[in-house]
């Protein structure tokens, strides 16, 4: 499985644009990019899952560039209620894998 | 429609006691996954059942842990005797046997057990 490497944490103000990076150099050609995001006492929950290009949905966008080495979430005009840990998860979806999880980036959004 | 639900939401219990942790996954989910969170450390899988047979339990940490799934509904993990380390979250998950490439799981809240 693919290592991904995002920051540890982030702060922003309510409002703004959040852009998370999460890199993942060794990613397979079959691995999809999904991210996860987990509020206090809470399981994770699943956000956004792309291969290439840019996907959205209401919560998030996700963009990954033509190496996919790497891939950004973006949270548009963030409330306090974004405040989370977001993890960025690679791997191969096929054959309901289990799911391999790092140490995430935990956003703390402020009034 | 209800979502994965988990029993008790928290535990504490002696070193050397038992305890057992139940899981209600989505109706309908052939899938179920036990993970945990130790403290300080990430989300660790510990196995994962479809419908009731265990088809990766690579996770498990040793033989105090039992988990079944009788019937392929309900999931029971019990801990026998618990020690110290065990302490953490156990999150359960579930998802549904598709075709439809996804990695979407369904958590639970959790149960934190702490072992004194």
């Amino acid at each position: 499985l693919a290592k991904t490497t995002q920051p540890i944490s982030m702060d922003s103000y309510e409002g703004q644009e959040v852009n998370i990076t999460c890199s993942h150099n060794n990613i397979a050609t079959n691995d999809y990019i999904t991210w996860y995001q987990q509020f206090p006492s809470q399981g994770p929950r699943f956000i956004i899952q792309g291969y290439k290009t840019k996907v959205t949905n209401e919560v998030a966008s996700l963009f990954i560039p033509a190496d996919r080495k790497s891939s950004t979430l973006s949270l548009p005009r963030v409330s306090l209620s974004d405040t989370a840990v977001y993890y960025c998860l690679v791997g191969d979806v096929s054959g309901n894998t289990p799911l391999v999880f790092g140490k995430g980036t935990r956003l703390s959004v402020i009034a | 429609e209800a979502g994965v639900t988990q029993f008790p939401s928290h535990s504490v219990i002696e070193k050397g006691q038992t305890v057992t942790l139940r899981c209600d996954p989505i109706s309908g989910h052939d899938n179920l996954y036990w993970y945990r969170r130790v403290m300080g450390k990430e989300i660790k899988f510990l196995l994962h059942f479809v419908k009731e047979s265990k088809q990766d339990e690579s996770g498990m940490p040793n033989n105090r842990f039992l988990a079944e799934r009788t019937g392929g509904t309900y999931s029971t993990l019990k801990v026998q005797p618990a020690e110290l380390e065990d302490s953490g979250v156990y999150f359960c998950a579930s998802s549904q046997d598709s075709t439809i490439v996804s990695y979407e799981q369904y958590f639970g809240p959790g149960t934190r057990l702490t072992v004194t």
